[in-house]
């Protein structure tokens, strides 16, 4: 079983639409998680986290943590154009210290 | 700006010869991880210095080591290269949340 799940997509809605992106993890006993975007050639960008259960919003971001699910996702608000990327859901390890990422799953937003 | 600067941007290697990747950090980042990302897969943890000692490794063969200096820079090295090395290289400072820097895209041929 892979640590941190993610589909991969293409994920594609309508510009102005709610784009939701899930993600699943394995350990129970992590305690960080992390959105990042990945734009094509470039490196990932820290774009949310949440360490608590329950929602987390900044801006048109919302982040979402049901540990007891082992569930984590992304909301993003009237999305744009500009936010097709691919978005990669991290995981504390149970170092502490290394992140587990999913494989990322790649939206596309459609003028 | 994460303050984390990497070079070169890309490299071409041939298989079996040796890369030195190059990553530096602002003042006070005094923990470095490194990671591999393959094309299409999430970045992989490669190991994690700290105060330029290795506290963490993750499945990766010991020809991939690394340096920490006491600049805060860093280096990742490479011996024997094989096809598979070919990834992108991300270096992130560490101090509560992983930022990435601009990484280097590694080509072995």
């Amino acid at each position: 079983q892979k640590e941190v799940e993610q589909n991969s997509g293409p994920l594609s809605v309508p510009e102005g639409a709610i784009a939701s992106l899930n993600c699943t993890y394995s350990d129970r006993g992590s305690q960080s998680f992390f959105w990042y975007r990945q734009y094509s050639g470039k490196s990932p960008e820290l774009i949310m986290f949440i360490y608590s259960n329950g929602d987390k919003e900044d801006g048109r971001f919302t982040a979402q943590l049901n540990k007891a699910s082992q569930y984590v996702s992304l909301l993003i608000r009237d999305s744009q154009p500009s936010d097709s990327a691919t978005y990669l859901c991290a995981v504390t390890s149970n170092s502490g210290y290394a992140l587990n990422f999913g494989k990322g799953t790649s939206l596309l937003v459609t003028p | 700006e994460t303050g984390v600067t990497q070079s070169p941007t890309h490299l071409i290697k041939t298989r079996g010869q040796q890369v030195t990747l190059r990553c530096s950090s602002q003042s006070g980042h005094n923990t470095v991880s490194w990671y591999q990302q393959a094309l299409g897969q999430g970045p992989q943890f490669i190991f994690q210095y700290y105060r330029e000692e290795e506290n963490g490794r993750g499945n990766f063969p010991p020809r991939f080591s690394g340096l920490q200096f006491p600049n805060y820079s860093s280096e990742l090295n490479v011996n024997a290269l094989e096809l598979d090395d070919s990834a992108l290289y991300l270096c992130a400072s560490s101090l509560e949340k992983l930022l990435f820097g601009s990484g280097t895209q590694l080509s072995v041929l």
